[in-house]
């Protein structure tokens, strides 16, 4: 039973035009939700995160939205970079502070120059 | 600060050997944790620690023993490697919330 999901395997994006990546979950007890970004042959990078008390965090070309009715979480890139290429992975956990995190299954971006 | 680092990139094991993945971490951090990333499956919790002495198991524990003895290190052991354990491991760590992942180790079990 998969908690976190990305339903999107893939996405394609126009450099300079926004990427939109979605991740949904099932679990109301998640309270705190990261993001983060992978290269082939490299560990995940942390980008961004967000608590439940909030709907919007933003940090330079990254946005994250929260929407806890709809149990949907989305990353806004804009502009898009051909560097954003990668594999984006939305994780969540439940109760501050227990550290324990569940992943989706990743989408891969790839931003067309 | 070299940050995570995690020891061999690569290895190739015959199915009822054993082997010891290597984790390290220079910044102090209190919670350390172990994943695996199979194809389709993102990155799944084998087993974690919030601290020296303290460890508990994630999703996917079966398999796999883990310890530690100092803030540094988390070792990962297979005890008895099974071609399902082929996968890429991936070692963490964080103070807060927000974790830091090491380069991976990618594991072939024949």
């Amino acid at each position: 039973d998969q908690q976190v999901k990305q339903n999107s395997p893939s996405l394609s994006v126009q450099e300079g035009r926004i990427s939109i990546l979605n991740c949904d979950y099932t679990n109301s007890m998640f309270d705190y939700f990261l993001w983060y970004k992978k290269y082939p042959a490299e560990g995940p990078t942390f980008l961004i995160s967000i608590s439940s008390i909030k709907d919007k965090n933003e940090d330079g070309r990254f946005t994250v939205f929260l929407n806890k009715s709809a149990k949907h979480l989305s990353l806004h890139i804009v502009p898009s970079q051909p560097g954003d290429s990668a594999v984006y992975f939305c994780a969540a956990s439940g109760s501050t502070g227990t550290y324990k995190y569940i992943f989706g299954t990743g989408t891969r971006l790839k931003v067309l120059a | 600060n070299a940050g995570v680092t995690q020891t061999p990139k690569f290895q190739v094991l015959k199915t009822g050997q054993s082997m010891t993945l290597q984790c390290a971490q220079d910044m102090n951090h209190e919670y350390m944790s172990w994943y695996r990333q199979d194809p389709g499956m993102g990155l799944r919790l084998i087993h974690y620690s919030v601290g020296a002495g303290i460890t508990d198991q994630g999703e996917v524990p079966n398999g796999y023993n883990v310890s530690r003895s100092t803030t540094e290190d988390f070792p990962l052991r297979l005890l008895s490697a099974a071609p399902s354990q082929t996968s890429v491991y991936f070692c963490a760590s964080s103070q807060g919330q927000d974790q830091f992942f090491g380069p991976g180790t990618r594991l072939t079990v024949l």
